[in-house]
């Protein structure tokens, strides 16, 4: 089993609509988790991260961890065909580690 | 502020071979990580470089090896290529205590034939 496990879509949808997008792990010493947005053939753009449980949000993004079920998302509101990407979600642990630990990927695409 | 830069954007070898990837970090950044993003897999660690020295390493054979400069950038070295070798190689770089903020470059994209 992946540590950490993504859908890797691919999920259409029209501009304007909410995304979700989620990433759910095995491994209890997580601590941080990030988003990362990859456009083709570049590389990953650290989109917002957090710390343990709760929200955050940065404009039209919203990240969300539930440790207790092991599961974050990041929503991302009146989507826009600039936000056609794929998707990464990361994370590590608070000690140890300082690599981070991605998933696969969910690639979107938004349709004007 | 300029980002991390990657050298060369493209790579073709063939197998047997040894291959040299170049990485300069965001300037004030002492950290450079290295990831193999292959097809399907996601990115996964290489190696982590801090201050010069080698910190930790992924689940890769010891034909995957680097070292990092007083400069802070960095070089990744993979001999006797195979085939499933052919990737994509980000480099990643933080501040000294940031390491959730790694920050990537474009990769080099190496093809192994």
């Amino acid at each position: 089993q992946k540590e950490v496990e993504q859908d890797p879509g691919p999920l259409s949808v029209p501009e304007g609509a909410i995304v979700s997008l989620n990433c759910t792990y095995s491994n209890s010493a997580f601590q941080y988790f990030m988003w990362y947005r990859q456009y083709s053939r570049k590389g990953p753009e650290l989109l917002m991260y957090t710390y343990s449980s709760g929200n955050k949000e940065d404009g039209r993004f919203t990240a969300q961890v539930d440790k207790s079920s092991k599961y974050i998302s990041l929503f991302i509101r009146d989507s826009q065909p600039s936000d056609s990407a794929t998707y990464l979600c990361a994370m590590r642990p608070l000690t140890g580690a300082n690599n981070l630990f991605f998933g696969t990927g969910t690639r979107l695409t938004v349709i004007p | 502020e300029a980002g991390v830069t990657q050298s060369p954007t493209h790579l073709i070898k063939t197998r047997g071979q040894q291959a040299t990837l170049r990485c300069s970090p965001i300037s004030g950044h002492t950290s450079v990580y290295w990831y193999q993003q292959a097809l399907g897999l996601g990115l996964q660690f290489l190696l982590w470089y801090d201050e010069g020295e080698e910190r930790n390493r992924g689940n890769f054979p010891p034909r995957f090896s680097g070292r990092q400069f007083p400069n802070y950038s960095s070089e990744l070295n993979v001999n006797a290529l195979e085939l499933e070798d052919s990737a994509l190689y980000l480099c990643a770089s933080s501040k000294r205590g940031q390491d959730n903020e790694q920050f990537f470059g474009p990769g080099t994209r190496l093809t192994v034939l």
